[in-house]
């Protein structure tokens, strides 16, 4: 089965500086998907980013990007110029690359404080 | 305007009593899945569908129970069998592509035992 796993429960930033989330991830699988979601306190999940397995470039959304390590089985996020609004849970997923119905597995969680 | 929508918000429930959580989308999607979240944990999957008239048990089916009679609908039933209910459900949705498309939640609903 795979896994998803976040170390850090809990990280804090500075307002305008950059911070990193980790992310590991276990799987058999070649195909697969990575996302980031954030989730603010009204609990709604927002997709962040995607990374696709296949490809090496790591993706880019604005002021987040993604450091993605397939040998490592790594995936972590980079968010630059953090802001406020950027405070927010913040779940990393993993996702078989099949058709529909294809599940989807989250970690833990990292709760993400931006300091003014 | 497209997109999830479950409802109620909050649900209220006494022991022993079954609960319905509903979840309509417009989006055309084919597939739907439910997920628990428990305080200042990660979402866990209870039930997922992938066509009308078939759905699959997730990592914690017990005490609950789905229906995919629609395409757009899949009401969860928190079943008086399930020891330990209160939480916060999402709902969530995906189309049918081969290009890993991305899953949409609804905003969520929360269920209290009293």
């Amino acid at each position: 089965a795979q896994t998803v796993t976040q170390s850090q429960p809990e990280m804090s930033v500075q307002e305008a500086e950059t911070v990193t989330l980790s992310c590991t991830y276990d799987t058999s699988e070649s195909d697969y998907y990575l996302f980031w979601y954030k989730q603010p306190p009204s609990r709604q999940m927002i997709l962040v980013i995607r990374q696709e397995a296949y490809k090496q470039q790591n993706a880019t959304e604005n002021r987040f990007s993604v450091n993605f390590q397939k040998a490592a089985k790594s995936f972590s996020l980079k968010i630059s110029d953090s802001q406020l609004g950027d405070a927010a849970m913040y779940f990393c997923a993993y996702r078989r690359g099949e058709t529909s119905g294809s599940r989807l597995t989250f970690g833990e969680g990292t709760q993400l404080t931006v300091n003014p | 305007d497209g997109g999830i929508t479950q409802s109620p918000k909050y649900l209220f429930r006494k022991e022993g009593q079954n609960v319905t959580l509903s979840c309509e989308q417009n989006l055309n999607h084919d597939a739907m899945y439910w997920y628990r979240q428990d305080p200042g944990q990660g979402l866990r999957l209870i039930y997922y569908s992938q066509i009308v008239n078939d759905f699959q048990k997730g990592d914690i089916a017990e005490g609950y129970s789905v229906s995919r009679e629609k395409k757009e609908s899949f009401p969860l039933t928190v079943t008086s069998a399930q020891k330990n209910p209160t939480a916060f459900y999402l709902c969530a949705s995906m189309p049918y592509s081969p290009s890993g498309n991305t899953i949409y939640f609804g905003e969520g609903s929360w269920l209290t035992v009293v």
